[in-house]
C-alpha cells in the first residue's frame, strides 16, 4: 500500500524566510506526485504536480518542488513566503496507470508571522 | 473559472439517520470522487465513478454508502444508517482524465461537507 508522510504538522516560517515542507513516499515504483493546498474553509486547490518529464516543477504562487527518486521525497519550498501563504498544504501520491486513488499525506499547516 | 460546488456546507443528523451529501462537478469532467476527511487525520479516498458506475473503492466504503449521478450535473454520497465515526469533512472532487493518467487528470475539489453525526 502507498504511504506518504509529511515530517512537521506545523510549520512557522517569518514572512520573507524560505517556506520547506517535507513529504516522502513509499513506493517501488515512482508514483506521480502533487501538492494541494487549503485555506480556511475551502476546498483543495492544486499547487503543482510530478508525472513525468523534469524533476523540478513549478506551480502557482511561487511554489515549486523537487521529485528526488533516490530519497523518495518531493518536498514543497517557496524562496520567500508571504502572508497569504498561510494554509494547509498536502502532499498526495497516486501510482500510475493503476486506477484513481490518491493517497494523501496528513498535512503540514503552515503559518507565517509578520 | 468552473468550480465544484458542494452542499449543504455543515449537515448535523442523528446517529441511525440516512444523509445524503451533493456535489456538482465541473461540467466537462467525467472522474467523480469522494473523499473524507476525519478531523486532524489525512485525507482519504472513498470512491471513484465513471461511466455511472464506481471504478475502485476503498475498504472505508462499505455497504453503508452508495453514490450515485441521478442527473447530468449532480454527484451524490449516501450514508445510510449514520455512525458517530462517520462525522468528518467530506470532499467531492472532478477530473477529465483518470487520475491515474497523464494529462488532464488534475482533481478538482469542492469546498467541502462537514457532517457530524450526534
Amino acid at each position: 500500500a502507498q504511504s506518504v508522510t509529511q515530517l512537521g504538522s506545523h510549520v512557522s516560517v517569518s514572512e520573507g524566510a524560505l517556506v520547506l515542507l517535507r513529504c516522502n513516499y513509499s513506493s517501488s515504483v515512482p508514483p506521480y506526485l502533487f501538492w494541494y493546498v487549503q485555506y480556511p474553509n475551502q476546498g483543495l486547490q492544486l499547487l503543482l504536480k510530478y508525472t513525468t518529464g523534469a524533476t523540478l516543477v513549478k506551480g502557482i504562487n511561487g511554489f515549486e518542488a523537487e521529485f528526488k527518486k533516490s530519497e523518495t521525497s518531493f518536498h514543497l519550498t517557496k524562496p520567500s513566503a508571504h502572508m497569504s501563504d498561510a494554509a494547509e498544504y498536502f502532499c498526495a501520491v497516486i501510482l500510475p496507470n493503476t486506477g484513481n486513488q490518491f493517497y494523501f499525506g496528513t498535512g503540514t499547516s503552515l503559518t507565517v508571522i509578520p | 473559472e468552473p468550480e465544484v460546488t458542494q452542499t449543504p456546507s455543515h449537515q448535523v443528523t442523528q446517529m441511525g439517520q440516512e444523509v445524503i451529501l451533493r456535489c456538482v462537478p465541473i461540467s466537462n469532467h467525467l472522474y467523480f470522487y469522494w473523499y473524507r476527511q476525519i478531523l486532524g487525520q489525512k485525507v482519504e479516498f472513498l470512491v471513484s465513478f465513471y461511466n455511472n458506475e464506481i471504478s475502485e473503492k476503498s475498504e472505508i466504503f462499505d455497504d453503508q454508502f452508495s453514490v450515485e449521478r441521478p442527473d447530468g450535473s449532480n454527484f451524490t454520497l449516501k450514508i445510510r444508517s449514520t455512525k458517530l465515526e462517520d462525522s468528518a469533512m467530506y470532499f467531492c472532487a472532478s477530473s477529465e482524465a483518470p487520475a491515474g493518467g497523464i494529462g488532464r487528470n488534475e482533481q478538482f475539489f469542492g469546498p467541502g461537507t462537514r457532517l457530524t453525526v450526534l
